[in-house]
């Protein structure tokens, strides 16, 4: 099974600023990788999709890259709306990373 | 409109069974790959089953030998029943399309409640 990492657990920012999350693959998983916003109470959200494409209707702000083992998802300029938790998926879910205002 | 919509959740005891239901508006479910995922209170996205468009079926070790996957194809529907179940299977369930196309599961439902519990 594959073990999907994501650092940091949380991330304090201010709107305005750049934001950097990673996700690390305990094997190789080629471009094979998903990225998911959800907010409380929601459903997630399907951001990016084969590591570096962005869903439909997802502002051009949200970027992935990577591949093999390690990935990331920026945030180039965080809007208020940002603010939420972001998990990468394979099979499996990584642990999730909680994006909240500084 | 895409939408899936999942009822069945509520409160059981532990041991007990339920049957979860996921119909879907605007696509064929028997043409995707659908999945259940389910987030325990306060804890992240866990992965729960997934059966393919051909009909395989495939489980977390965690629910394995007690939960099932299964879709009627008439009703546009996908269910999980889930027997046996302990406090740890407390959590929102939701169903989701696992687009292949994509590699991502691009339509969720909105989810719904399970509470295992004496």
């Amino acid at each position: 099974e594959i073990v999907l990492t994501q650092s940091p657990a949380t991330l304090s920012l201010s709107p305005g600023e750049r934001a950097t999350l990673s996700c690390r693959a305990s094997q190789s998983v080629s471009s094979y990788l998903a990225w998911y916003q959800q907010k409380p109470g929601q459903a997630p959200r399907l951001l990016i999709y084969d590591a570096s494409n962005r869903a439909t209707g997802i502002p051009a702000r949200f970027s992935g890259s990577g591949s093999g083992t390690d990935f990331t998802l920026t945030i180039s300029s965080l809007e208020p709306e940002d603010f939420a938790v972001y998990y990468c998926q394979q099979s499996t879910f990584g642990q999730g990373t909680r994006l909240e205002i500084k | 409109e895409v939408q899936l919509v999942e009822s069945g959740g509520g409160l059981v005891q532990p041991g007990g069974s339920l049957r979860l239901s996921c119909a879907a508006s605007g696509f064929t479910v028997s043409s995707n790959y659908m999945s259940w995922v389910r987030q325990a209170p306060g804890k992240g996205l866990e992965w729960v089953s997934v059966i393919y468009s051909g009909g395989s079926t495939y489980y977390a070790d965690s629910v394995k030998g007690r939960f099932t996957i299964s879709r009627d194809n008439s009703k546009n529907t996908l269910y999980l029943q889930m027997n046996s179940l302990r406090a740890e299977d407390t959590a929102v369930y939701y169903c989701a399309r696992d687009n292949v196309l994509l590699g991502g599961m691009d339509v969720w439902g909105q989810g719904t409640t399970v509470t295992v519990s004496s």
